[in-house]
């Protein structure tokens, strides 16, 4: 069985601050990780994805098998971060994703 | 279409009624999903389309709950005489095969039971 953790509901920080949201996995295979991220009143949207090693609006994802984790991180934190994020796992068998519960992330000025 | 678009928006519904929940994925995407995202429970997964295939029902939490794609395009999630714990924002998403390049999702159809 595949599991997504999200140990943190909320998250707050101070602008300029760094932030790291956490996501642990629990999956026997070699897994795809993927973030999502839902700002205010807007449809859920792709952050980024393990696979492409790449770096949106400042926010990294290193995937850590040792640990088990694929935690989101941004040295500098900025307001418009604030948002609904969501951790995802994609199993071998590549048909459907496996979300987290979410972290609401607050970015306080 | 230009992106995922969910029917209605908004629908509030007395107890015991049946209700329609209708999805139109981007053009020539051929897997379509259905989650279910409540308050502390993040999203849950309800059941997956992948072209011809028979679908992946798994996840529909019972047997009143069924969905259909017709023409591997439009699904309609359908619900049966609906409870109030099924209140929740129902999410349809789509992505060209398989979920390996993630999920385009649609605005969501927020379902309230009274």
């Amino acid at each position: 069985a595949q599991r997504v953790t999200q140990p943190e509901k909320l998250l707050s920080v101070f602008k300029g601050a760094p932030v790291e949201l956490k996501c642990n996995y629990s999956y026997s295979g070699s897994p795809e990780l993927f973030w999502y991220v839902q700002y205010s009143r807007q449809r859920l949207q792709l952050l980024l994805r393990h696979i492409s090693r790449e770096s949106i609006k400042g926010f990294t994802a290193d995937l850590n098998k040792g640990e088990t984790s694929f935690h989101l991180k941004k040295p500098f934190a900025q307001e418009e971060d604030s948002a609904m994020y969501y951790c995802a796992l994609m199993g071998t068998s590549g048909s459907r994703l496996t979300f987290g519960e979410g972290t609401q992330l607050t970015v306080n000025p | 279409g230009a992106g995922v678009s969910q029917s209605p928006s908004n629908k509030v519904t007395e107890k015991g009624k049946d209700v329609e929940l209708r999805c139109d994925p981007i053009s020539g995407h051929t897997a379509l999903y259905w989650y279910r995202q409540s308050l502390g429970q993040g999203l849950e997964f309800l059941i997956y389309f992948q072209g011809n295939s028979a679908p992946d029902k798994s996840g529909l939490p019972s047997d009143r709950f069924s969905a259909e794609r017709t023409g591997g395009s439009v699904s309609t999630l359908t619900i049966q005489r609906t409870q109030q714990e099924d209140s929740a924002v129902y999410l349809c998403a789509s992505s060209p095969s398989g979920a390996n390049y993630g999920y385009t999702f649609g605005s969501g159809t927020r379902l309230t039971v009274v």
